[in-house]
This record gives C-alpha cells, sequence and structure tokens, in this order.
C-alpha cells in the first residue's frame, strides 16, 4: 500500500529561522504530491502541490518544496519563518484511483518570538 | 470560493448511541470524503464517494457507514458509538475528471463518546 512518512513531528524555531520539514513517499508510478497546512482553530487548507513539470514548487506565504524523485521526497521549505506559520503540516499523495489522498502523521512547527 | 459545511464543531455522544455527522459542498464536486484526525496518526480515510448512491471503503471503516443521496452532501454514520471513535472528523470534496485534484476541507467535528 501507498504510504506518506513525515519523520519531524515536533519541530521548534525562532522567528527568521529556515524550516525544512521531511516527505517521503513510497509509490513509484505516477506522482502528484500536497502540502496542507492547518493553522490553529482552521480548515486544513493547501500550501502547494506537485503534479508535473518544474520540481520546485511554489506554493503560498512564502513556502516552496522540492520533488527529487531519485529520494522519493518532497520537502518543505521556507527560508524565514514567522511565528504566524505555527500549524501542522501535512504532506500527502494521491493515490492511483479516484482522488483519493495519504496522509502523512504531520508535523507540528511552533515559532517562537 | 468552495465552501464546506459540517453540521456541528463538537459534539458529545454516549456509547452506543447512533450518530450522524452532516457535510455539504457548494461547489458541485463529485468526489466526498470522510477522515478522521488522531494526534500523531494524521488524517485517516474512513469512507469516499465519487458520485451519488456510490460509495468504497477507505482505509478504516470498521464501524462506519456513509450515506449520499445528494450530490452535495455526504453523511458519516456511527451505527454504535464507541468510546475509541472519539476524535476529529473532516470532510472534504473535489472535482473529479483530469486537472487538480485539490481537496477542499471542512472545519471538522470534534467528537467526544463518552
Amino acid at each position: 500500500a501507498q504510504s506518506v512518512s513525515q519523520h519531524n513531528h515536533h519541530v521548534i524555531l525562532s522567528e527568521a529561522a529556515s524550516l525544512e520539514l521531511g516527505c517521503n513517499y513510497s509509490y513509484g508510478g505516477t506522482v502528484n504530491l500536497f502540502w496542507y497546512v492547518q493553522y490553529p482553530g482552521q480548515h486544513l487548507q493547501l500550501l502547494l502541490k506537485y503534479f508535473s513539470g518544474d520540481p520546485l514548487v511554489k506554493g503560498i506565504k512564502g513556502f516552496e518544496a522540492e520533488f527529487i524523485k531519485s529520494k522519493f521526497s518532497f520537502n518543505l521549505r521556507k527560508p524565514s519563518v514567522q511565528w504566524s506559520d505555527t500549524a501542522e503540516y501535512f504532506c500527502a499523495s494521491l493515490t492511483g484511483t479516484a482522488s483519493k489522498l495519504t496522509f502523512g502523521t504531520g508535523t507540528r512547527l511552533q515559532v517562537t518570538l | 470560493d468552495v465552501k464546506v459545511t459540517q453540521s456541528s464543531r463538537y459534539l458529545v455522544k454516549r456509547t452506543g448511541e447512533k450518530v450522524f455527522l452532516e457535510c455539504v459542498q457548494d461547489m458541485d464536486h463529485e468526489n466526498m470524503f470522510w477522515y478522521r484526525q488522531d494526534p500523531g496518526l494524521g488524517l485517516r480515510l474512513i469512507y469516499f464517494s465519487y458520485d451519488v448512491k456510490m460509495k468504497e471503503k477507505g482505509d478504516i471503516p470498521e464501524g462506519y457507514s456513509v450515506s449520499r443521496e445528494k450530490k452535495e452532501r455526504f453523511s458519516l454514520i456511527l451505527e454504535s458509538a464507541s468510546t475509541n471513535q472519539t476524535s476529529m472528523y473532516l470532510c472534504a470534496s473535489s472535482l473529479s475528471g483530469t486537472g487538480t485534484y485539490e481537496q477542499y476541507f471542512g472545519p471538522g467535528t470534534r467528537l467526544t463518546v463518552t
């Protein structure tokens, strides 16, 4: 079965620090990958997605992710985090059929002032 | 703007009760999904539906059933609630076919079973 792994469960950073959250997927076929974010008390919302083309994908709020096929990875990055980036981040992979998503276990990011 | 609404933000039920969670989307999406979200486990798919009256089991369907009588509405049913079903339940919807497969999520229902 397809799986998505997020190895960082809880990350604490100071404001202005750089961020990289790891995501690895297992599916070897056509890959469609997503990062979602859940701010405290809010809906899960899409940060960015990769379907094909340029492996460096830019999303909202200054986030980007790089698809590296050889490493089965899709890590999320931001050069300088803000306190408002405190949230839970989920990586997800589209499975082969019916638009189903497989989610990772999530990474809780805490940004301190 | 896509809107996915869920009938309750918070719900407290007793063990053995039948529980209905309702989800409505307003963007004419074909696909609808029910997930449960638990700390350290991420989101796990319970059931999904790709058309009216069509449904498929997800990864953890045991103890749940669903109903989709109208395109915009997808209900999750806990036939006999148990304490291990205490969780956050998220509904989502998406378009079908080629193109973007982004799922749009509702605000969630936090269910406590006592």
